[in-house]
């Protein structure tokens, strides 16, 4: 019983490529988020979406194209690759909004996606 | 600029003890703080939160505590067994944007020798 999946769950690429990582969940959850983890392990947001809307659109270069077909789902492609993309890739998922500062925001977060750009 | 951090990138110690793990903030506003439990190759997993209203929480061998006016939340783990080796984020969620993205800290690597 996955609750948030993603795939591949390794990427490795040339640079100059264009790829997608999937992700879904089975939660029922509104929101949906994309965080990026470098190798310093820090977990920034990048994206976040509710109910197919785009909410945070973090400083994130427009290689990055993140799109929501419904709820259930947020993919993230990525143009023209560069060595500085190469991080684990995390989806995650909430039940609250992201607007507004009712209840607090745990998330659920999948496997994540290695991608290396080579 | 806003700053979140976890004093100690990795703490050892032996079966029993009691592991505190430090998670210190700046220039932020949280309503709440949450800590997160991170495995080698795996996603983040949600372990508890605290409100910024509240001085202490316990769940099982877990305790936090979140000190508003030092800006710091304690993260505790009574008993320590080697499963419990792991990295532990903490997350302050809540900013006062209202956007509402939690923001992490760098984590804790923490090795429960046996």
């Amino acid at each position: 019983d996955t609750a948030v999946s993603q795939t591949p769950k390794y990427l490795v690429t040339q640079m100059g490529n264009d790829k997608s990582i999937k992700c879904e969940q089975n939660l029922g959850h509104d929101t949906m988020y994309w965080y990026k983890q470098d190798s310093k392990k820090f977990l920034k947001i990048m994206f976040s979406y509710n109910n197919k809307e785009l909410i945070i659109n973090e400083t994130v270069p427009n290689r990055f194209s993140p799109k929501s077909p419904d709820k259930a789902h947020l993919n993230l492609h990525i143009n023209s690759l560069e060595l500085g993309d190469s991080a684990v890739y995390f989806c995650a998922s909430s039940p609250r909004k992201t607007t507004g500062l009712a209840g607090p925001n745990e998330q659920f977060f999948g496997p994540g996606t290695r991608l290396t750009v080579l | 600029s806003q700053k979140i951090e976890q004093n100690s990138e990795a703490l050892n110690i032996q079966e029993g003890k009691t592991a505190t793990l430090t998670c210190n903030y700046t220039n932020y506003s949280p309503a709440y703080l949450q800590w997160y439990r991170q495995d080698p190759g795996r996603g983040p997993v949600f372990l508890l939160l605290i409100r910024e209203n509240e001085k202490e929480k316990r769940k099982e061998r877990l305790k936090v505590t979140f000190d508003t006016t030092l800006k710091q939340s304690l993260f505790h783990i009574t008993a320590s067994q080697p499963a419990d080796s792991a990295t532990y984020l903490c997350a302050l969620d809540g900013t006062g944007t209202g956007r509402r993205a939690l923001t992490f800290g760098s984590g804790t690597r923490l090795q429960v020798q046996p």
